[in-house]
């Protein structure tokens, strides 16, 4: 399996500009979870989804943050519009019933917001 | 809430020494699962090691080992005959087990920074 697939790697902006982050799960895994990791604040849950419903987005930090999962394979996160305290690297990760409880994280976006 | 602890923002080991990382954590929950992740400079999260609350033994893979003090809520990662290649941040992890398969988030601790010297 490619495992969990984020797009982009890298992504530098300027204030004000939507930015679109993409995740693709590991195909039949059934949650699907988006992290964001800064120096001060470690790894925070933003949001996740079971069978492509939001159950828990008690984390995203406020409107401007949005993310759906329209099909079992695919999820974006959106932020419109970015601040520079947006910078992070953003991780998306899903696991599986059969996987006794691990989580399979991708290589991460990292968004630098100018 | 559950809330993960790890007391030690950088430890450091000497090559083919042993290191012992410690986390603690809280909840009310008996039936959930706890993980070490690693880190590296790539931010790639790699899975160390798993525990499961109900299981008594302390896990083990290969030079990494487990001290699961359930009672105490205490769960420590041990790296033996440390190799320059475990340089990484370290995440202790809890997640709960609703059970079937309801799993819940993940809730990680603040990391812990190993540098290996050679």
């Amino acid at each position: 399996d490619a495992g969990v697939i984020q797009s982009p790697r890298h992504e530098v902006t300027e204030m004000g500009q939507e930015v679109t982050l993409r995740c693709k799960p590991i195909s039949g895994h059934d949650y699907l979870f988006w992290y964001r990791q800064t120096m001060m604040r470690g790894l925070e849950l933003l949001i996740y989804f079971n069978n492509n419903v939001p159950i828990d987005d008690s984390g995203m930090p406020e409107d401007r943050f949005s993310a759906k999962m329209p099909n079992a394979s695919f999820s974006t996160l959106k932020i419109q519009p970015s601040e520079p305290r947006d910078s992070a690297v953003y991780f998306c990760a899903s696991s599986s019933p059969w996987a006794s409880g691990e989580l399979f994280f991708g290589e991460g976006s990292r968004l630098t917001v100018l | 809430a559950q809330t993960v602890t790890q007391s030690q923002p950088e430890m450091s080991v000497q090559e083919a020494e042993t290191v012992t990382l410690s986390c603690t954590y809280d909840t009310s929950e008996s039936d959930y699962y706890l993980f070490w992740y690693k880190q590296p400079p790539s931010r790639q999260m790699i899975l160390v090691i798993r525990q499961e609350a109900y299981k008594q033994q302390n896990a083990t893979e290969n030079r990494f080992s487990v001290n699961f003090q359930k009672a105490a809520k205490s769960f420590s990662l041990k790296i033996s005959d440390s190799q320059l290649g475990d340089a990484a941040m370290y995440f202790c992890a809890y997640r709960r087990n609703a059970g079937g398969t309801s799993y819940g988030k993940l809730t990680f601790g603040q990391g812990t920074i190993l540098t290996v010297h050679p």
